[in-house]
């Protein structure tokens, strides 16, 4: 009965690879986001997405791509990837558009990326 | 844009002591929420207290109180009866669209 699950949890990968981190929550919640938490514990939001609909893309390299196929998955995608991608991903739902009155946000356990 | 500043990167207390985090923030937003997040060695990124900008009273969650100062923008976290479990690191974070973290303060909780 996880609330909001991602797999894999651990993902090691030749530079150049493209790889896919999954997320599915199932508290029927609107809004799902990503986070990227980097070597020194900074977690920084990528992407959020309202209903199947993008809407918030921060500063983030277009080799990395979202898709959400219902309100319940957002996935990731990376092209290409770099040695600097190496972090842990999190995964987050909330009820409804981020910063609303009772918009706490639930995460998942985060996938560990190492790109070697 | 918005802005979220823990001073200590690190902090220790002994168990059943009390401790303090601190945390100050800037936002242009008129109805904003803050929390702490607390993500232990299991990485599991855990809600601890949340405050609600409009609402005066500081939130309380069991040994976990926050002084919210709006004027100041400050928001600290008061971990009453410290335990062992409560060795994490913890986040101040302001809501926007999503979630702006300050860098965190790891905590370590010594018998």
């Amino acid at each position: 009965d996880t609330a909001v699950s991602q797999t894999p949890k651990y993902l090691v990968t030749q530079m150049g690879n493209d790889k896919s981190i999954k997320c599915e929550q199932n508290l029927g919640h609107d809004t799902m986001y990503w986070y990227k938490q980097d070597s020194k514990k900074f977690l920084k939001i990528m992407f959020s997405y309202n209903n199947k609909e993008l809407i918030i893309n921060e500063t983030v390299p277009n080799r990395f791509s979202p898709k959400s196929p219902d309100k319940a998955h957002l996935n990731l995608h990376i092209n290409s990837l770099e040695l600097g991608d190496s972090a842990v991903y999190f995964c987050a739902s909330s009820t409804g558009l981020a910063g609303g009155p009772g918009d706490e946000q639930f995460f998942g356990p985060g996938t560990r990326l190492t790109v070697l | 844009a918005q802005t979220v500043t823990q001073s200590q990167p690190e902090m220790s207390v002994q168990e059943a002591e009390t401790v303090t985090l601190s945390c100050t923030y800037d936002t242009s937003e008129n109805n904003y929420y803050l929390f702490w997040y607390k993500q232990p060695p299991s990485r599991q990124m855990i809600l601890v207290i949340r405050q609600e900008a409009y609402k005066q009273q500081n939130a309380t969650e069991n040994r976990f109180s926050v002084n919210f100062q709006k004027a100041a923008k400050s928001f600290s976290l008061k971990i009453s009866d410290s335990q062992l479990g409560d060795t994490a690191m913890y986040f101040c974070a302001s809501s926007g669209y999503a979630l702006n973290f300050g860098k965190g303060t790891s905590l370590l909780v010594t018998p």
